[in-house]
């Protein structure tokens, strides 16, 4: 148990759909992030939220939409997505904004863009 | 700008031999530098990190890293590796000159043979 649960597991979505990706952490944590990960390429940061208020928007495209509704909880929305959309999505939480702290990570969402 | 290197890609091990895997890292002052470990279908878990003081840092699982300002690197050691320890290893830095983000390295991929 990493402490940070992502849902689903695996996803394959057309890209035409819309789905969402759910992030929890019941860690006490006021800072959340999302990251790509591609195979052979850095860990991407997509988005940051800090007390529930998005600090950090890494210049990513609108048909990623992120929503954190308290600090407990994060959620990624996916509409009209490509194939090169497809990676693993990481959630992460920390005590606070500051990587002095380190990030507890979940265990990633596998999607797949056909 | 800030940047890590990590020069291998893969490695392979024999179970119970040493290892050592790569970190060089490019930031404009003191930097935070942190070990993360992925397992297959798995987040990052933190292994060890860095602020200031003992270059010289333990971690978990038996993991060491030691940072040398003069050669900007921050190299992963453990004695004697386990069949267990395979997995993907990401070096990254961060702190007050990157925003407090992490900038992540490519990662190396380790295989542990019998």
């Amino acid at each position: 148990e990493t402490g940070v649960t992502q849902t689903p597991r695996h996803l394959v979505m057309g890209m035409t759909n819309k789905k969402s990706l759910k992030c929890e952490q019941h860690l006490g944590h006021n800072a959340m992030y999302w990251y790509k990960q591609s195979a052979k390429k850095p860990l991407e940061l997509m988005f940051v939220y800090n007390f529930k208020e998005q600090t950090e928007n890494n210049s990513v495209p609108s048909r990623f939409s992120p929503e954190c509704p308290n600090s407990s909880h994060l959620f990624l929305h996916l509409h009209t997505l490509q194939p090169e959309d497809s990676a693993l999505y990481l959630c992460a939480s920390s005590p606070r904004q500051q990587v002095y702290y380190g990030y507890t990570f979940g265990s990633g969402t596998r999607l797949t863009v056909v | 700008a800030q940047s890590v290197t990590q020069p291998d890609i893969h490695i392979t091990v024999s179970e119970g031999a040493s290892l050592e895997l790569r970190c060089n890292y490019s930031y404009g002052a003191t930097p935070y530098l942190f070990w993360y470990v992925q397992s297959p279908g798995q987040g990052l878990q933190l292994l060890l990190k860095y602020f200031s003081g003992d270059t010289l840092v333990q971690g978990i699982k038996g993991f060491e890293a030691e940072f040398k300002r003069s050669q900007s690197s921050f190299n992963l050691r453990k004695p004697s590796v386990h069949w267990s320890d395979a997995a993907e290893y990401f070096c990254a830095v961060g702190g007050p000159n990157t925003g407090n983000q992490f900038y992540f390295g490519t990662g190396t991929s380790l295989t542990v043979i019998p």
